[in-house]
């Protein structure tokens, strides 16, 4: 099926240490987006990626990167974790960036920071 | 401003209880697209249904039903007949036309437990 994959789905880091969570798609969708979501709380989106256009969000801190090798694949690098940044890392995808096209999402990457 | 306003924190029912979950949108564009999303327990935001601000029609499949109304900037969800299963976080969320992408602007979301 084609899908959207997270890998890993659980992560631990310790305060400080760079960690990488990555997705793929099988959908050959053009756009992948990566959104944080802390608990309770809606997802905040943090950066997308127009083919191999990166767009960040104003408020997305420099902690934060990213990277798109090719069409399938997508990393989110946190340069230096915070206590701060542990929360449910997801990564979404589109056909396009139309407002009708929905947004296809993966079962996500919960991040705990030791 | 939200743009997006779920004011149902979290709705607890008895199976087989018809329940409604409410969505108010704030927006200056006259295309624009809502959406709802279920978020069970195991994280995966599953998309359910996607509405163009043109099509004021009520949507209905299976024991979920949707009613978009502009003149209240409302698009709420009812689910009938709910079950365990159904038991997860609800998101609306809207996206604008005039964006030069399509960035979802979610609500927070209601949290429906639902009961044997």
């Amino acid at each position: 099926d084609a899908m959207v994959i997270q890998n890993p789905r659980y992560q631990v880091t310790q305060f400080g240490k760079p960690v990488t969570l990555s997705c793929s798609q099988t959908l050959n969708h053009n756009v992948m987006y990566w959104y944080q979501q802390k608990s309770s709380q809606a997802p905040k989106l943090l950066f997308h990626y127009y083919d191999k256009d990166f767009n960040n969000e104003a408020d997305t801190p420099d902690n934060f990167q990213s990277r798109r090798p090719n069409t399938s694949f997508c990393f989110l690098d946190i340069r230096s974790p915070g206590l701060g940044d542990a929360a449910m890392y997801l990564c979404a995808t589109s056909r396009g960036t139309s407002g009708s096209d929905e947004q296809f999402f993966g079962p996500g990457t919960r991040l705990t920071v030791l | 401003a939200q743009k997006v306003t779920q004011a149902q924190t979290e709705i607890s029912v008895v199976e087989k209880e018809d329940v409604t979950l409410d969505c108010v949108y704030e927006t200056r564009d006259t295309t624009y697209y809502l959406f709802w999303y279920k978020q069970p327990p195991s994280g995966e935001l599953v998309f359910l249904i996607r509405r163009n601000s043109f099509d004021e029609q009520n949507e209905i499949s299976g024991r979920y039903s949707w009613n978009f109304q502009k003149s209240t900037s409302s698009f709420n969800f009812t689910i009938t007949a709910s079950q365990v299963v159904d038991s997860a976080v609800y998101f609306c969320a809207l996206s604008e036309a005039r964006d030069n992408f399509n960035k979802f602007y979610f609500g927070s979301g209601t949290k429906l437990n639902v009961k044997p």
